[in-house]
């Protein structure tokens, strides 16, 4: 089983309707992060948590929403999805500043 | 503020050319360096990190060394294989950027054979 597991890999969904992305893992490490990655503009952080109690915005949180149900699991939700929220994205763990590790993104089209 | 620059792709090369990625860096204190791969329809891999100036880091035949004086941390390897056609990400964090990853814009990569 992969360590960071993201569900579903591949979404297409409606303009106004909400969505939720989901991710687990099986690293025991405290800190998650959400990511969406466009052509041209790398990779983006959304929203970051470093305990189940915590949970901050990152660059562009507008727009969505984020639930840390526990540790092992980070939840991204679009509450009313657009179509310039279609991209691919990612949650990554990470246990210090030594590096990440990802999921294998979850592609989402927005129509 | 801290980001990352890095060269503009797509990158086309023979098999067994030598290669170089260029990557800059601005950063407010002291950051940690890495760079990263996502092959086809994968999430992003570490590939390799430095973590202080000087420190060299290498894997799969890859290499990138820290260089504090010029800001940068290019990624090279001397003679890249099909398997190496990937995106790869120069990134960075820094004690003052609360463990957040700042990443550049990725660089394409194609090995022909």
């Amino acid at each position: 089983d992969a360590d960071v597991t993201q569900t579903p890999r591949n979404r297409i969904t409606k303009t106004g309707k909400r969505i939720m992305l989901e991710c687990s893992q099986t690293k025991g490490h405290d800190r998650m992060y959400w990511y969406r990655q466009d052509p041209g503009l790398g990779l983006r952080l959304i929203y970051y948590s470093f305990d189940v109690k915590d949970i901050n915005k990152g660059e562009i949180s507008d727009g969505y929403s984020v639930s840390r149900q526990a540790q092992a699991k980070f939840s991204l939700s679009l509450e009313s999805a657009i179509p310039n929220q279609t991209a691919l994205y990612f949650c990554a763990t990470s246990l210090n500043n030594y590096g990440y590790t990802f999921g294998s993104g979850t592609r989402l089209t927005v129509v | 503020g801290n980001s990352v620059t890095q060269m503009e792709g797509p990158v086309t090369l023979s098999e067994e050319a030598f290669l170089t990625i260029n990557c800059t860096y601005t950063a407010t204190g002291y950051p940690s360096l890495f760079w990263y791969v996502q092959y086809p329809g994968e999430g992003l891999q570490l590939l390799l990190k430095a973590t202080k100036a000087d420190d060299k880091g290498s894997n799969k035949g890859f290499e990138a060394t820290y260089r504090k004086e010029t800001t940068s941390f290019h990624l090279e390897k001397g003679s890249v294989q099909v398997s190496d056609s990937a995106v790869y990400f120069c990134a960075l964090t820094a004690q003052n950027t609360g463990n957040q990853f700042y990443f550049g814009t990725g660089t394409s990569l194609t090995v022909i054979p």
